[in-house]
């Protein structure tokens, strides 16, 4: 089993319409969570941390639930310039106190006019 | 503040070579991890270095090797390439070894084609 599953999409979405994503991870002790965006042919980069408390930035909001092993991505009002994929990203630590990050596939995003 | 950067951007090679891509971190940073990307999927990850030292090291085989210097800056060697090693090879910085609410920033990464 995959430490971390996404929904590879892709959402193809009308301009202000709502989405969310979906990701799960299996590894029960990981301790902190991300979600990337990575745009066709470049670099992820750091969309939003994810905090068990929800927290929003503009129109995301991210979700964790330890519980479940559940985290979410919602973005409101979608802009064209949201198309990308989104990455969501898994850190469970190790014992050498380094980062051991796992992401998912991605889920592809397209926001038509 | 130069991001972080990676050369060389492109790169072919045949099967059977061996490959050293560079990375420098942002200025301050002491941490470098690699990740390799292959089409459609998730970056997965290599190896992560911190104050020159390996601190992490992801499911790959030991044809793939790295190291960091004095500056921070970082190689990953590619020894015998393989068509599988086909992918994104991604550096990241960060400016401690454990990446909580800190970002952690890529560069735009290396393309490695081996034919």
């Amino acid at each position: 089993r995959k430490e971390v599953e996404q929904d590879p999409g892709p959402f193809n979405v009308p301009e202000g319409a709502t989405v969310a994503f979906n990701c799960t991870y299996s590894n029960s002790a990981s301790q902190s969570f991300f979600w990337y965006r990575q745009d066709c042919r470049k670099e992820p980069k750091l969309l939003m941390s994810v905090y068990s408390s929800g927290n929003e930035d503009g129109r995301f909001t991210a979700q964790l639930n330890r519980a479940s092993q559940y985290i979410s991505l919602l973005i409101r009002d979608s802009k064209l310039s949201d198309s990308a994929t989104y990455l969501c990203v898994v850190n469970i630590g190790s014992q050498t106190g380094a980062n051991n990050l796992f992401f998912g596939t991605g889920t592809r995003l397209t926001v038509i006019p | 503040d130069a991001g972080v950067t990676q050369s060389p951007t492109h790169l072919i090679k045949t099967r059977g070579q061996q490959v050293t891509l560079r990375c420098s971190p942002i200025s301050g940073h002491k941490s470098v991890s690699w990740y390799q990307q292959v089409l459609g999927q998730g970056p997965q990850f290599i190896f992560q270095y911190y104050e020159k030292e390996e601190r992490g090291r992801g499911n790959f085989p030991d044809r793939f090797s790295a190291r960091q210097f004095p500056n921070y800056s970082s190689e990953l060697n590619v020894n015998a390439l393989l068509l599988g090693d086909s992918a994104l090879y991604l550096c990241a910085s960060s400016p401690a070894l454990q990446v909580t609410n800190e970002k952690l920033l890529f560069g735009s990464g290396t393309q490695l084609s081996v034919l």
